[in-house]
């Protein structure tokens, strides 16, 4: 069975660079890792996907290592906005094609 | 706001008791996935349809059913409920990429629906 670890919660400040990292030691080969962003009572919003090496967009970067069995999101110069619940999202390899486990999440509190 | 609307907002039903969600994707996609969050719990994938076909089971109990109807909104059926099915319940969908795997597809949420159970 997949599985996937986060830190439960993070604190930082304004300004600061913010790396949140997760584990995922069975995914597999064509399996993607994707990360979202959730705040209170709303649903999950997309953030940053990627396969492997560097991916980068407009509000995040994604690191992913050659063995791909974890990646890291990276929040540049974080702001108070960004108080939010981060989870990754994988493949479950054990579950066939298609079945997805997202992680715990990871709670980040910016602080002024 | 995503485009994904979830019908109701809020349920309030007592144990026993059977309830139906709704789910209306976005126009055009034509996959729609269903969670569970419980309080202070990550999210949970209950299942995934594609095209009104069932495409992935995650951990879901066999007293939740759901279906994708032809007009591609779908409905998550529980019964039988139970004071843990409390939680909040989420629908996505997205524009299915054939011959990728689920976890490429770049989901969008509707607002949830928060069912509480007596």
């Amino acid at each position: 069975l997949a599985k996937t670890t986060q830190p439960i919660s993070m604190d930082s400040y304004e300004g600061q660079e913010v790396n949140i990292t997760c584990s995922h030691n069975n995914i597999a080969t064509n399996d993607y890792i994707t990360w979202y962003q959730q705040f209170p009572s709303q649903g999950p919003r997309f953030i940053i996907q990627g396969y492997k090496t560097k991916v980068t967009n407009e509000v995040a970067s994604l690191f992913i290592p050659a063995d791909r069995k974890s990646s890291t999101l990276s929040l540049p110069r974080v702001s108070l906005s960004d108080t939010a619940v981060y989870y990754c999202l994988v493949g479950d390899p054990s579950g066939g094609y298609n079945k997805l486990i997202f992680g715990a999440g990871t709670r980040l509190a910016v602080h002024p | 706001d995503s485009g994904v609307t979830q019908t109701p907002k809020h349920l309030i039903t007592a144990t026993g008791q059977r309830v139906t969600l709704r789910c209306s994707p976005r126009s055009g996609d034509l996959s729609v996935y269903w969670y569970q969050q419980s309080l202070d719990q990550g999210l949970q994938f209950l299942i995934q349809y594609y095209n009104g076909e069932e495409r992935a089971k995650g951990n879901i109990l066999e007293r939740f059913s759901a279906q994708q109807f032809p007009d591609l909104h779908s409905e998550l059926n529980l019964s039988s409920l139970e004071l843990g099915d409390s939680a909040l319940y989420f629908c996505a969908s997205s524009v299915d990429n054939s011959g990728r795997p689920s976890s490429y597809n770049e989901q969008f949420f509707g607002p949830g629906t928060r069912l509480t159970v007596l």
